[in-house]
């Protein structure tokens, strides 16, 4: 299957400082890639699409101006967290989506993201 | 709206047990469903999928039928290891071809040996 890949695996960083998370689809063309935060033992939680080329589009109560997302070409998404706090500390997934029949997402293995 | 809903878990099973995981969805449309495993500190790695109704999705001994008529997309294997343990995924993915997932909450799986 396709391969996505996630960087850096984990980052700790002191709070107030900015942290970008990149996501790349290795061997095919990602029309859209998506970005999900899972806290502990819960289900993963969309917070934006976005597709190649234009503005991000974010889930209800995703606040735009603290996680930057942008699709600069059909194999790169990044996620940057501005100014993070410890109540940003989780574990970041990015999915990749070709836009095919099969309608499959290809997942990242995550970022485990660590505010002090 | 389009939903999942997955049985609550944790589910502990003895090694060589049988095992059902419930999923039911909502719809609009003919969505195709999906199962994604989950191991510790891991990202999600798609279990099996199915398409359209009466499809039958297996893999490493899972499997799971769409089920129009019932809206359900259960996930069962003969016999698990402990090496199945992990958190499973129940998801769907509209028929409109946006590639938006909606996922299950989540059902934890602990095999004992």
């Amino acid at each position: 299957g396709a391969v996505v890949s996630q960087h850096p695996s984990w980052v700790i960083c002191k709070s107030g400082t900015s942290v970008k998370i990149e996501c790349r689809s290795l061997d095919f063309q990602a029309t859209t890639m998506f970005w999900y935060r899972q806290f502990p033992k819960q289900s993963l939680m969309l917070m934006a699409t976005s597709n190649e080329g234009s503005k991000a589009t974010y889930e209800q109560g995703v606040e735009k101006d603290k996680f930057l997302i942008n699709h600069a070409s059909l194999t790169l998404s990044t996620l940057t967290v501005t100014s993070a706090h410890p109540e940003d500390s989780s574990f970041y997934i990015c999915s990749a989506f070709s836009g095919t029949a099969n309608n499959e997402q290809f997942f990242g293995p995550g970022t485990r993201l660590t505010v002090l | 709206g389009n939903s999942v809903t997955q049985m609550e878990g944790p589910v502990t099973l003895s090694e060589e047990a049988f095992l059902t995981i419930n999923c039911t969805y909502t719809a609009t449309g003919y969505p195709s469903l999906f199962w994604y495993v989950q191991y510790p500190g891991e990202g999600l790695q798609l279990l099996l999928k199915a398409t359209k109704a009466d499809d039958k999705g297996s893999n490493k001994g899972f499997e799971a039928t769409y089920r129009k008529e019932t809206t359900s997309f259960h996930l069962e294997k003969g016999s698990v290891q402990v090496s199945d343990s992990a958190v499973y995924f129940c998801a769907l993915i509209n028929s409109g071809n946006t590639g938006k997932l909606i996922f299950g909450q989540g059902t934890t799986l602990q095999v004992k040996p």
